[in-house]
């Protein structure tokens, strides 16, 4: 079966860092996607990463390792209109994207 | 970025009754619109991809006689919940895809609707 594990929930405090996993079992892989959701609102596109490496885009980077099934967001300079869901998403073989639980985001002052 | 709008952003209904939800693609044209559903604390369960002019593709475990689609132009997609019941309360969002691509950076939601069975 597809599979894509992420915490359920991470606390970090404004101004500092924080990284949040995703791990993915798929049948194929044709790209993994992060996607920021705020309570009560439609998921908005944050990264795309096809190949292994690092792509960073301002205070958000995100990392890809294709071997290990692995991926991560990192978000920096915390912000508290960073508390969001984050959500992990492969787009398997038939282009479908499969999509994790997602992380609960709690950013404290 | 492309804009894809949805309506109503929320419903209230009784229980029986039909709910229609439109997704339209504002300034592009979508030959696939996603309809996605999300319970509380959950992640986003894809329900259907339609394709216009085609029939809607459904995930298992989805009554297409109960959430018809259609995708009539390539800049709207309804979903109509039929015979609505408490348990089908939830957020519904849909997604569309840019015809000239096929990656799903392409692929922009609606804001999603809020439908609350009484």
């Amino acid at each position: 079966g597809q599979n894509i594990d992420q915490p359920t929930e991470m606390t970090a405090t404004e101004g500092a860092i924080v990284q949040i996993n995703c791990t993915y079992q798929t049948s194929g892989f044709n790209g993994l996607f992060w996607y920021q959701q705020h309570a009560g609102e439609a998921p908005t596109f944050l990264s795309y990463n096809v190949l292994d490496g690092l792509e960073e885009k301002g205070r958000f980077s995100s990392f890809l390792s294709r071997s290990k099934g692995y991926s991560y967001l990192l978000l920096k300079e915390l912000q508290m209109k960073d508390s969001a869901s984050y959500l992990c998403a492969v787009l398997d073989s038939n282009y479908q994207l499969i999509w994790g639980a997602g992380t609960k985001l709690i950013i404290k002052p | 970025g492309a804009v894809v709008s949805q309506h109503p952003s929320w419903v209230i209904c009784k229980s029986g009754t039909s709910v229609k939800i439109e997704c339209r693609s504002l300034d592009f044209q979508a030959t696939t619109m996603f309809w996605y559903r999300q319970f509380p604390k959950q992640s986003l369960m894809l329900m259907a991809t339609s394709n216009e002019g085609s029939k809607a593709t459904y995930e298992q475990g989805v009554e297409k006689d109960k959430f018809l689609i259609n995708h009539a132009s390539l800049t709207l997609s309804t979903l109509t919940v039929t015979s609505a019941h408490p348990e089908d309360s939830s957020f519904y969002i849909c997604s569309a895809r840019s015809a000239t691509g096929t990656m799903v950076e392409e692929q922009f939601f609606g804001p999603g609707t809020r439908l609350t069975v009484l």
